[in-house]
């Protein structure tokens, strides 16, 4: 049962224009959203997270949006650039779950220069 | 420098044979995880400990066994009843009241 889902598992994009990657979550529970990203054979390093008490949140090139209402969340990256690409997983837990993160399946992006 | 290391990095296992993953933190982090990840299906919880001395099972947990005796250790043993080991397992670590979680560099077990 998959509680967090990454429907695309591959986007690519061109040098400097923006990417989007998205997330859905089914367990209305989770107040804490984190967005990681992975090269292969390495460990995902934290990129950006929000609170389900907010609907958007950015950090330099890098903006999280959450639309609880669809139970949907949105890494937005703009400019892109080729040091983008990577796998992306998106990550949601709840505070009531003994400090569990449910992941997604994870989109690979590809930057072209 | 603080950070979570795992090793090894790279390990081989016969079939039938148990093999222990190390994970080491020095972050000061409560709460540690192992993770698994095969292609396509993202991560998968195999356990969880918020505290020494204590921990949980995660959604695979069976072939798998940890212990919790320190604080900055969570060793990970694969068991011979584990029927498809061969996997990137990584470690993780969060503060008691943090809510993100931070990741070892992963370890590739591969039964031959």
């Amino acid at each position: 049962d998959q509680q967090v889902k990454q429907n695309s598992p591959s986007l690519s994009v061109q040098e400097g224009r923006i990417s989007i990657l998205n997330c859905d979550y089914t367990n209305s529970m989770f107040d804490y959203f984190l967005w990681y990203k992975k090269y292969p054979a390495e460990g995902p390093t934290f990129l950006i997270s929000i609170s389900s008490i907010k609907d958007k949140n950015e950090d330099g090139r890098f903006t999280v949006f959450l639309n609880k209402s669809a139970k949907h969340l949105s890494l937005h990256i703009v400019p892109s650039q080729p040091g983008d690409s990577a796998v992306y997983f998106c990550a949601a837990s709840a505070t009531n779950t003994g400090n569990q993160f449910y992941f997604g399946t994870g989109t690979s992006l590809t930057v072209i220069p | 420098d603080g950070g979570i290391t795992q090793s090894p990095k790279y390990l081989f296992r016969k079939e039938g044979q148990n093999v222990t993953l190390s994970c080491e933190q020095n972050l000061n982090h409560d709460a540690m995880y192992w993770y698994r990840q095969d292609p396509g299906q993202g991560l998968r919880l195999i356990y969880y400990s918020q505290i020494v001395n204590d921990f949980q099972k995660g959604d695979i947990a069976e072939g798998y066994s940890v212990s919790r005796e320190k604080k900055e250790s969570f060793p990970l043993t694969v068991t011979s009843a584990q029927k498809n080991p061969t996997a990137f397992y990584l470690c993780a670590s969060k503060e008691t009241d943090g809510n993100t979680i931070y990741f070892g560099e992963g370890s590739w077990l591969t039964v031959v």
